[in-house]
């Protein structure tokens, strides 16, 4: 079955880091890439970033550009997101999602989602 | 960034009934290999987001004929022939053509 299985509920206090997981199944992971998308409670979508399952490359928005990590470890099919220096505005669900690479970066294909790992940020 | 501008936020209609949602970019989505990246996604309350619409027009596996995607350029529309009670949720357009990638606001499709 084609999927993506995302890591469990996180709660962390301000300052901290959260490391979520993505485990991909079904298809061939280094075809793909995944992107890292989050929504804050009652809010819309926001990219983060996005890394090659073939080679590692990676891509982010510039707001996250020094908290955000993404690796994968293609032993596993899994790719990660480490987000540092946690506020209480990273409180959100956070999606991972299949990707696509084109020339410059990726596309948004993000035809196949996780269910998603709330973290909440709070002391 | 590009701003994706989607209309209206909200949208009461009646089972049976046409729907159509705007997305307006804040520039083209043409990309220099020639395609368009403009997707639409539902997402359904307490669910993750289902892409519905792939490159402005092309409907994904599994999504019912009824809905439909359009536009160029700047200006996008996903339409929905006869609403059922199961397209309630919000919906997103999302613009991959440009660095950072960017969600509209979504606008909530609602029963009246």
């Amino acid at each position: 079955q084609v999927q993506l299985v995302q890591s469990g509920v996180e709660v962390k206090q301000p300052g901290a880091s959260v490391k979520v997981a993505c485990k991909a199944s079904g298809y061939t992971f280094t075809t793909f890439g995944i992107s890292w998308v989050r929504q804050a409670p009652g809010q819309g979508l926001e990219w983060m970033g996005w890394i090659s399952g073939k080679n590692g490359e990676t891509n982010h928005a510039w707001k996250f550009h020094d908290r955000i990590t993404m690796t994968t470890d293609a032993s596993t099919t899994t790719a990660y997101m480490e987000l540092r220096s946690l506020r209480s505005d990273d409180t959100a669900i956070y999606y991972c999602a299949r990707d696509e690479k084109k020339y410059g970066g990726n596309s948004g294909y993000f035809d196949l989602w996780g269910r998603g790992t709330p973290v909440t940020v709070s002391s | 960034d590009v701003v994706m501008t989607q209309s209206p936020l909200s949208l009461p209609v009646t089972l049976g009934q046409p729907a159509s949602f705007s997305c307006r970019s804040s520039h083209s989505l043409v990309d220099s290999d020639g395609n368009t990246y403009l997707n639409w996604f539902q997402q359904r309350p307490g669910q993750s987001p289902r892409r519905l619409i792939y490159k402005v027009s092309n409907r994904d596996s599994g999504v019912p004929d009824r809905f439909s995607g359009s536009g160029s350029g700047t200006d996008f529309t996903l339409k929905i022939s006869r609403v059922e009670a199961d397209d309630v949720g919000l919906y997103y357009c999302m613009q991959g053509t440009h660095w950072p990638l960017t969600f509209g606001g979504g606008t909530k499709v609602e029963i009246k």
